[in-house]
């Protein structure tokens, strides 16, 4: 197992574009979340997922952004119409639920940059 | 809602020395864990240390230590015999121990160590 896998590691799209990021966790991992991380500043949690389920969203996850993970494995996080406000890094993490009181394992993150 | 503090945004020492760096937390639960988080640059977060709540002995990881003040909610990393491959930002984070939805990590916004030969 090669970690939390994901892609692109950079996206740079024009304003009002849609972008999908994917994220693959480590394979046994049942939980997963997404992050958003600006510059100068510590990641912020955005949602996350038991299996399948998105038990948890963050108000900053405003009406144009969707998070999904089919059958309880990868997950994409989808931008509707961009604006420059959402330039940042989007981290995912992932997580055994008997363990994860012990940490997350991150993935290395996408740099969006929305011109 | 819980809010993490680390009030020195950089931070720098010499290669061998000890370094210390602090987080402060607000919270009003009894039972929750504690992290350090390491950054490199353009490379992914990795775990450091962690300390559980209810356990009064302080996290020890190699050079790596921790000195957790629970009534002063304080939790501060300590760096000895610093390394180049130190360098990093490092983020100090709370997790709720109650579940539920409680599940998500709260970052503070960082310290840039740097470490100098």
């Amino acid at each position: 197992d090669t970690g939390v896998s994901q892609n692109p590691r950079h996206k740079i799209t024009k304003r009002g574009q849609n972008v999908t990021f994917r994220c693959d966790p480590i394979s046994e991992h049942n939980r997963l979340y997404w992050y958003r991380q600006t510059l100068g500043q510590g990641p912020e949690f955005l949602t996350y997922f038991q299996n399948e389920a998105q038990l948890e969203k963050s108000r900053l996850l405003s009406d144009r952004f969707s998070a999904e993970r089919p059958k309880g494995s990868f997950s994409t996080l989808e931008i509707q119409r961009t604006e420059q406000g959402d330039s940042a890094m989007y981290l995912c993490a992932s997580s055994l639920s008997t363990r994860d009181n012990y940490g997350y394992t991150f993935g290395s993150g996408t740099r969006l940059t929305v011109v | 809602a819980q809010t993490v503090t680390q009030s020195q945004p950089e931070m720098s020492v010499q290669e061998a020395e000890t370094v210390t760096l602090s987080c402060t937390y607000d919270t009003s639960e009894s039972d929750y864990y504690l992290f350090w988080y390491k950054q490199p640059p353009s490379r992914q977060m990795i775990l450091v240390i962690r300390q559980e709540a209810y356990k009064q002995q302080n996290a020890t990881e190699n050079r790596f230590s921790v000195n957790f003040q629970k009534a002063a909610k304080s939790f501060s990393l300590k760096i000895s015999d610093s390394q180049l491959g130190d360098a990093a930002m490092y983020f100090c984070a709370y997790r709720s121990g109650s579940g539920g939805s409680n599940y998500k990590l709260t970052f503070g916004k960082g310290t840039l160590l740097t470490v100098n030969p």
